[in-house]
């Protein structure tokens, strides 16, 4: 079964760190582009991040940039987000998606970040 | 950034009926890269369509999207029970790829 499962979340202050992980399985992990979408409570979607499938080349939304890093792991199937420098606007559920080159195909259950004090 | 603008915000109709979601955005989409996706409460978003028209792997036929340039449209041809959900489109013609801000469709 193709699946990705996240982990990692939590509660964090601002300007503190924290670190996403997401876990592939059922699928050649190694051929895909990856990305992170987040969404606020209540909100609609965010594109973060995305890695080629060899890792070098990395995109980020505008927000996020100097402050989250996106990685990937091949022969462990993981995809990682680091976030640092967090805002209270950072707070989401954070979703490891799949893409394809034409859609997000895949996406985890997802992985809640809240930032507050 | 390419801005989308999707229309009604919501969308009453009964089981049976036809759903006709818009999605407009404020320049030219490339190559018609389009997506839609269909987000059920405390679910993880599913992809319906791609490339503004093809559907995605086990994606019930009733499920259609057309469109081009900066207008574009998914129809649900009958609606079933399951459809009642949220709708999002998504452009990923230009960076950074950006998602519309979502068309609720609740049953009247």
């Amino acid at each position: 079964e193709v699946q990705l499962v996240e982990s990692g979340g939590g509660l964090v202050q601002p300007g503190g760190s924290l670190r996403l992980s997401c876990a592939a399985s059922g699928f050649t992990f190694s051929s895909y582009w990856m990305s992170w979408v987040r969404q606020a409570p209540g909100k609609g979607l965010e594109w973060v991040a995305n890695i080629k499938k060899d890792g070098s080349e990395k995109q980020y939304v505008e927000s996020v940039k100097g402050r989250f890093t996106i990685s990937r792991d091949n022969p462990k199937n993981s995809l990682d987000l680091q976030m640092n420098s967090l805002r209270a606007e950072d707070t989401a559920v954070y979703y490891c998606a799949r893409w394809t080159m034409t859609a997000f195909d895949i996406w985890g259950q997802g992985t809640m970040v809240t930032v507050s004090s | 950034e390419i801005v989308l603008t999707q229309s009604p915000g919501t969308l009453s109709l009964s089981p049976g009926e036809r759903a006709t979601l818009s999605c407009r955005a404020s320049q030219s989409v490339n190559m018609n890269y389009l997506a839609w996706y269909q987000q059920k409460p405390g679910q993880a978003p599913r992809l319906l369509i791609y490339g503004a028209s093809s559907r995605a792997t086990g994606i019930r036929d009733r499920f259609s999207g057309s469109g081009s340039g900066t207008d574009f449209t998914l129809t649900i041809s009958r609606l079933e029970p399951e459809d009642f959900a949220v709708y999002y489109c998504q452009q990923y013609g230009t960076s950074p790829w950006t998602f519309g801000q979502g068309t609720k469709v609740e049953i009247k």
